[in-house]
C-alpha cells in the first residue's frame, strides 16, 4: 500500500545545516512534495520534485531524490529560528487524485 | 492574489451535531480537495472535486459529504459528529489537471465535545 515514513523530531543548532529524511513505499509516485507547517497554520508548499530528477536546489533549500532507495530528503541550509516548524512529506502518482502526506518532522532550533 | 480560503477559522460542536465548513479557491483555480488532520499526524485525504464532480474519495464515512458549486468553491459537510472528528480540516486548490500542484489554505478547526 501507499506510506510515507519520516522520522518525528529533529533539532539543529542555528546556523548549521539541517537535513529531514523521509521514505515512501508507492514506487509509481511521480511528484514528491515537501510542505511547512507553522504552529496554528495551514501547509505551506516549499518546494517539489518530479521522480525522473535527482536533485532540486531552491536557494536555501536542497531536496535529492534516491529513487531506487525510496527516499527523499530535505536539506535547509543555514537554518534560522524561524524554520522551525513541522516538515511534511508527501507524494502523489501522475492520476492520482490524493497526496499522501507522512506524519511529519518537528525542526526545533537550539541557539 | 488571495490565497485559498476557509471559514470559519474555528468550530466547536457536539456529538451528533452536523458541520458545513467552506472553502474558496485561488483565483483560476477549478479543483479543490478536502483533507483532514488529526492532532500530531499528517494530513489526510478525504475528497477531491474539478468541475463540480467529485474526483477522488479517501477512506472515510458516508457521514462525509461535500459538493462543489459553479464558482468552484466547495463545502464539506460532516454528519453525526464523533469526539474523532475533531481535526484541523484543511482545502486544497489547484489548477485542476493530473498532478497539479495543491496549495493549502490555513484550515478549519473544528472541536467535537
Amino acid at each position: 500500500g501507499e506510506d510515507v515514513e519520516q522520522s518525528l523530531f529533529l533539532s539543529v543548532r542555528e546556523g548549521d545545516s539541517s537535513v529531514i529524511n523521509c521514505t515512501y513505499t508507492d514506487s509509481s509516485s511521480t511528484y514528491l512534495y515537501w510542505y511547512k507547517q507553522e504552529p496554528g497554520a495551514g501547509l505551506q508548499l516549499l518546494t517539489y520534485i518530479f521522480s525522473n530528477m535527482d536533485m532540486k536546489q531552491d536557494q536555501r533549500l536542497t531536496v535529492l531524490l534516491n529513487k531506487k532507495d525510496k527516499h527523499l530528503s530535505l536539506r535547509i541550509a543555514d537554518t534560522q529560528t524561524g524554520d522551525s516548524a513541522i516538515y511534511f512529506c508527501a507524494e502523489r502518482g501522475s492520476s492520482a487524485s490524493k497526496i499522501i502526506f507522512g506524519s511529519g518532522t518537528r525542526l526545533s532550533i537550539r541557539p | 492574489d488571495a490565497g485559498v480560503t476557509q471559514s470559519p477559522t474555528h468550530l466547536i460542536k457536539t456529538r451528533g451535531q452536523h458541520v458545513t465548513l467552506r472553502c474558496s479557491p485561488i483565483s483560476g483555480h477549478k479543483s479543490v480537495s478536502w483533507y483532514q488532520q488529526v492532532l500530531g499526524q499528517g494530513p489526510q485525504f478525504i475528497f477531491q472535486y474539478y468541475e463540480k464532480e467529485e474526483r477522488g474519495r479517501g477512506n472515510f464515512p458516508d457521514r462525509f459529504s461535500a459538493r462543489q458549486f459553479p464558482n468552484y468553491s466547495s463545502e464539506l459537510n460532516v454528519n453525526a459528529l464523533l469526539l474523532g472528528d475533531s481535526a484541523l480540516y484543511l482545502c486544497a486548490s489547484s489548477l485542476g489537471r493530473l498532478g497539479d500542484t495543491q496549495y493549502f489554505g490555513p484550515g478549519t478547526r473544528l472541536t467535537v465535545l
